[in-house]
């Protein structure tokens, strides 16, 4: 595998299950990000870590909840969501500290909530 | 005022074209602008990646900044049906800053 993975790439889920989407790079970075991608809207940035440490939380709803056990891992649990939660779930990583801190992005989950 | 303006489109042009993409944004703090592409059903690809103002030319892709007009632009010379997709402008005030996207911009190039 190279580069950052997503699994799964789709989900249908109902509003009273609870699911979890797992996003793994592959490039040795530091940092590591949660984006909401919606039709006809900007990219969403949700989470951010660096080092493992949460360093941002863009005001998101409890209903998702990060995870970073690792460098490598990132996870976002998913609980008692709403249909309007229904969007492409994009997960990037970067190397903070380099004199270019581009961020990679995985694939994507694409999410429907019913 | 949303932070970053970007022409949703669609656009569509034929094969060969020169393409000409824009952002316009409010906050002079950004320096770093960056271009990205996303083919259907993945995920956003680095372009374009330049600091402050001026040219950057990458084949057939240039990026252009100008700070004093708080305006960016992508153009794509002999666009080629392979260039279709959703082009997102981004920027961030400086390194380790969060990155501020545009709504991006879809691109059809027909053959």
């Amino acid at each position: 595998e190279t580069g950052v993975t997503q699994t799964p790439r789709h989900l249908v889920m109902g509003m009273t299950n609870k699911k979890s989407l797992k996003c793994e790079q592959h490039l040795g970075h530091n940092a590591m990000y949660w984006y909401k991608q919606s039709a006809k809207k900007p990219l969403e940035l949700m989470f951010v870590y660096n080092f493992k440490e949460q360093t941002e939380n863009n005001s998101v709803p409890s209903r998702f909840s990060p995870e970073c056990p690792n460098s490598s891992h990132l996870f976002l649990h998913l609980h008692t969501l709403q249909p309007e939660d229904s969007a492409l779930y994009l997960c990037a990583s970067s190397q903070l500290g380099r004199e270019k801190d581009t961020q990679y992005f995985g694939p994507g989950t694409r999410l429907t909530v019913l | 005022q949303k932070e970053v303006e970007q022409d949703p489109g669609p656009l569509s042009v034929p094969e060969g074209a020169i393409v000409s993409l824009n952002c316009t944004y409010s906050n002079s703090a950004f320096q770093y602008f960056m271009w990205y592409r996303q083919y259907s059903r993945k995920g956003p690809e680095l372009l374009m990646y330049t600091y402050s103002s001026g040219n950057k030319e990458d084949g057939r892709f240039t990026a252009q900044v100008d700070k004093s007009s708080k305006y960016i632009s992508l153009f794509i010379r002999d666009s080629q049906p392979s260039d279709s997709a959703t082009y997102l402008c981004a920027m961030s005030g400086g390194l380790g800053s969060r990155l501020t996207f545009g709504e991006g911009t879809q691109l059809t190039v027909n053959p």
